[in-house]
């Protein structure tokens, strides 16, 4: 069994659709929690990043943690086209240097 | 604040022959740096890690090898590339420490063998 486990998608919503991105992963000990953008020939972006349970907002992105179900989410409010891209997720522990990553999901955004 | 670069951008070179990608990161100190492999469609594969200057970590054998000569400098080798070799390279670093709660990506060299 894989660490993090990522649908890939593809994912197409119109414009202004509500995104939902998912990973769950098996490792208990993992505390931190991080998601990227990877515009096509480019580096993943750091999007955002959580500790432990919980949610936190960034504008138009949610990112919501659930300790108890080894389940984290991305929510992206009003998709505009430039959304458009692969999503990973990631996440490490206090314990160790690595950090786990997602396989990503594909997300295009239709004017 | 901080930036990491890798160079070159993209790099075509025949089978046989040697490697040379560089990462440097600038604005931070004692980071720890990391090599990773991204297939296309596939998804991040750690090559080397290394929490300090000369401590290299390597998770997949192969016939790369990685060198850290500065504090912010990371360097990804091969004597002889393979074709299995192509790929897009990132270089990654996080703050230093038991905490490793973020991770940040250079742009990428995009590496074709032929």
């Amino acid at each position: 069994q894989k660490e993090v486990e990522q649908d890939p998608g593809p994912l197409s919503v119109p414009e202004g659709a509500i995104v939902s991105l998912n990973c769950t992963y098996s490792n208990s000990a993992f505390q931190y929690f991080m998601w990227y953008r990877q515009y096509s020939r480019k580096g993943p972006e750091l999007l955002m990043y959580t500790y432990s349970s919980g949610n936190k907002e960034d504008g138009r992105f949610t990112a919501q943690v659930d300790k108890s179900s080894k389940y984290i989410s991305l929510f992206i409010r009003d998709s505009q086209p430039s959304d458009s891209a692969t999503y990973l997720c990631a996440m490490s522990s206090n314990t160790g240097n690595q950090f786990y990553f997602g396989t990503g999901t594909s997300l295009t955004v239709i004017p | 604040s901080q930036t990491i670069h890798q160079w070159p951008a993209t790099l075509v070179q025949p089978v046989g022959s040697p490697l040379s990608l560089e990462c440097t990161v600038e604005g931070t100190s004692n980071p720890n740096l990391y090599w990773y492999r991204q297939a296309a469609g596939r998804g991040l594969q750690l090559l080397f890690y290394s929490v300090g200057i000369g401590q290299i970590s390597s998770e997949v054998p192969q016939n790369l090898s990685a060198s850290r000569p500065q504090d912010r400098q990371f360097i990804l080798s091969s004597k002889k590339l393979l074709l299995s070799d192509s790929g897009f390279y990132l270089c990654a670093w996080s703050p230093g420490g038991v905490n490793q709660e973020t991770q940040y990506f250079g742009p990428g060299t995009r590496l074709l063998v032929l």
